[in-house]
């Protein structure tokens, strides 16, 4: 079975611009969630998306945002890049439920986008 | 206080012994328990996870948790080389899928 892939992996942007990332999730999940990693902060959640519905979000400002399509792959956004969004953005996949129980599903992360802002 | 802490090591291990990796979090609320080995330059695997307090084994891996300390934990059996990484606890509360993850412990087998 195909594991999590994200696209592009490495990225190059000025300060100002804005990128889109891609990630299409392991066949048969439905939750998809994105995370940043950086030296500083560590792995911290951005959102989840759950048949096409942001259902979690961290907290991070408007300039990053999300969606899913109806085949559960996802896109996120980030507008206006600044310096500090340099990081390692990882999506995450797992079978999700529409009606969450006391456990959560085990996310297999995809190898990530490294984006760099010049 | 963080949500998820771990020592960040290092923490240096000869090959063949017990590696012990500890994490503790402040979310009594928290139900699921993963662990993720991270090597430079790739993204997190997972080791293993727990739901239960008590010791779960797999292979050279026990996880233990104590829900009532707030702690949990990761042991390596016969360390290996190939075991040197940076691991990842990871916390989660009741049916979100919002990991909140410890800073990583950084672990060296010496040959």
């Amino acid at each position: 079975k195909a594991g999590v892939t994200q696209t592009p992996r490495y990225l190059i942007k000025t300060r100002g611009q804005q990128v889109t990332l891609s990630c299409s999730p392991i066949s048969g999940h439905r939750s998809v969630s994105w995370y940043q990693q950086t030296p500083g902060q560590g792995l911290q959640f951005l959102f989840e998306y759950f048949s096409e519905t942001q259902r979690n979000k961290g907290n991070f400002p408007g300039r990053f945002s999300g969606r899913q399509f109806s085949n559960s792959r996802s896109e996120m956004n980030v507008s206006t890049l600044e310096l500090g969004d340099s990081a390692l953005y990882l999506c995450a996949s797992s079978f999700g439920s529409a009606v969450p129980g006391r456990y959560t599903d085990t996310q297999y992360f995809g190898p990530g986008t490294r984006l760099t802002v010049l | 206080q963080k949500e998820v802490e771990q020592n960040s090591g290092p923490l240096s291990v000869p090959e063949g012994a017990i590696a012990s990796l500890n994490c503790t979090y402040s979310d009594r609320g928290s139900q699921s328990f993963f662990w993720y080995r991270q090597y430079s330059g790739k993204s997190p695997e997972l080791i293993m996870f727990i739901y239960s307090n008590g010791d779960k084994e797999d292979g050279r891996f026990t996880a233990q948790l104590n829900k009532a300390s707030q702690y949990v934990s990761l042991l390596i059996r016969d360390s290996q080389p190939s075991d040197s990484a940076t691991y990842l606890c990871a916390v989660t509360a009741r049916g979100a899928q919002k990991l909140v993850f410890g800073q990583g412990t950084r672990l060296t087998i010496n040959p």
